[in-house]
């Protein structure tokens, strides 16, 4: 079965670059999108196939994927960015699969 | 506007069933696959199952194969999972989300979720 495999938590201080990756075999040769999901909230999608940001998202969202890696980045993050963020991708023998998601720590 | 709203969870004993429900609004329903993903309690997204806009293509994890089966009545804009044989690692809050197309395929996204319902298997 396919996985995707992403760090359980990355911190970073307001108005920095946030990073975080998701890992999978030939991951590049996928699409990947990203959810963002705060506590008690569903989650969000925040970009989709690779690069592309849903109506709404703010523009400092951005994301790329090659190799085996997919990355999210955030730009200038703000505090209202901390939350979960899930990758995911589609796979033939697995259909949907989602990482294990990244806690993003703003301090 | 554009909503999806679940119902149909509770607490169940091992073993038994449940059927959810997801009601559409504000969308083309039978235009967009859609999926149902679950949320154990302080645990990720697991992905649980997809349906195709037309009904005609379904599609399961493995872990709930056999047991959980999807399905849609596009005159009623609601799309359904029906439960069975359910374990206590089946409890999690059960989302319905909508699919950017019609296919479940690799640039499958969920751009709309609904709130979530609570499914607790326990004796």
């Amino acid at each position: 079965s396919y996985e995707l495999t992403q760090p359980p938590s990355v911190s970073v201080s307001p108005g920095q670059t946030a990073s975080i990756t998701c890992s999978g075999d030939k991951l590049g040769d996928k699409y990947v999108c990203w959810y963002q999901q705060k506590p008690g909230q569903s989650p969000v999608l925040v970009i989709y196939q690779d690069t592309k940001r849903p109506s709404g998202i703010p523009e400092r969202f951005s994301g790329s994927n090659s190799g085996n890696t997919a990355t999210l980045t955030i730009s200038g993050t703000q505090a209202m960015d901390e939350a979960d963020y899930y990758c995911q991708a589609w796979d033939s023998s697995t259909y949907v699969v989602f990482g294990g998601g990244t806690k993003l720590t703003v301090l | 506007e554009v909503q999806l709203v679940e119902s149909g969870g509770g607490l169940v004993q091992p073993g038994g069933s449940l059927r959810l429900s997801c009601a559409a609004s504000g969308i083309t329903f039978s235009s967009y696959a859609m999926s149902w993903v679950r949320q154990a309690p302080g645990k990720g997204l697991e992905w649980v199952s997809a349906i195709s806009g037309s009904g005609g293509s379904t599609y399961y994890a493995d872990s709930v194969k056999g047991r959980f089966t999807i399905s849609r009545d596009n005159s009623k804009n609601t799309l359904y999972l029906q439960m069975n044989s359910l374990r206590a690692d089946d409890t999690a809050v059960y989302y319905c989300a909508k699919d950017r197309g019609i296919a479940v395929a690799g640039t499958s996204a969920f751009d709309i979720w609904g709130q979530g319902t609570m499914v607790t298997v326990s004796s």
